[in-house]
């Protein structure tokens, strides 16, 4: 049973534009949720993360928000960049430090210049 | 600081054999998690071992095991390989625990033939 969702494989944007990912979570017991990225032959690398007594959190161009009766948080990044192309996993966690993280599957993002 | 450092980076076995993977986390860092990544299910918790006890564990057979050292390493190995053992395992560390943010070496690509 899949606890955090991700069902868009690929998103493909302008330069200049808005990227939004999304991300959908069945458990309703998470309250903390994290934006990794991941490039080729590299780990993932934390991004942003929120929790769930905010439902927005910015950071330059990233902004993740976070809709707890939908179950739903989305990061969009403005404007995007080429450098942005990567594959993006959402991950979430009960409570922070005692369990393990949740990833989704994976986004992967492709800004063509 | 140094980052999180895994190997063998890329190693390859045969159905039956047994496989040894090292993780050194950052210094200070005292939990180190063990993640696979495949193609079709994006990172799957496999355990998190915290003072050199194992915290927590995923959902993966007993052939999968792990264990963490007094100065924080840790190690995982699995027995009797199978084709679907094939991934790339990522070690992962954090000061305290899975407080959010885990900091990621590159990973071990594993194929098993």
């Amino acid at each position: 049973d899949q606890q955090v969702k991700q069902n868009s494989p690929s998103l493909s944007v302008q330069e200049g534009r808005i990227s939004i990912l999304n991300c959908d979570y069945t458990n309703s017991m998470f309250d903390y949720f994290l934006w990794y990225k991941k490039y080729p032959a590299e780990g993932p690398t934390f991004l942003i993360s929120i929790s769930s007594i905010k439902d927005k959190n910015e950071d330059g161009r990233f902004t993740v928000f976070l809709n707890k009766s939908a179950k739903h948080l989305s990061l969009h990044i403005v404007p995007s960049q080429p450098g942005d192309s990567a594959v993006y996993f959402c991950a979430a966690s009960e409570y922070p430090g005692n369990t393990p993280l949740v990833f989704g599957k994976g986004t992967r993002l492709s800004v063509i210049a | 600081k140094a980052g999180v450092t895994q190997t063998p980076r890329y190693l390859i076995k045969t159905r039956g054999q047994q496989v040894t993977l090292s993780c050194s986390p950052i210094s200070g860092h005292r939990s180190v998690s063990w993640y696979q990544q495949t193609p079709g299910q994006g990172l799957q918790f496999l355990f998190e071992y915290f003072s050199e006890t194992q915290r927590n564990k995923g959902n993966f057979p007993g052939r999968f095991s792990g264990r963490q050292f007094s100065n924080s390493r840790s190690e995982m190995n699995v027995s009797t390989l199978e084709l679907g053992d094939s991934a790339l395992y990522l070690c992962a560390s954090s000061p305290q625990g899975q407080t959010g943010e885990l900091f990621f070496g590159e990973g071990s690509r594993l194929t098993v033939l």
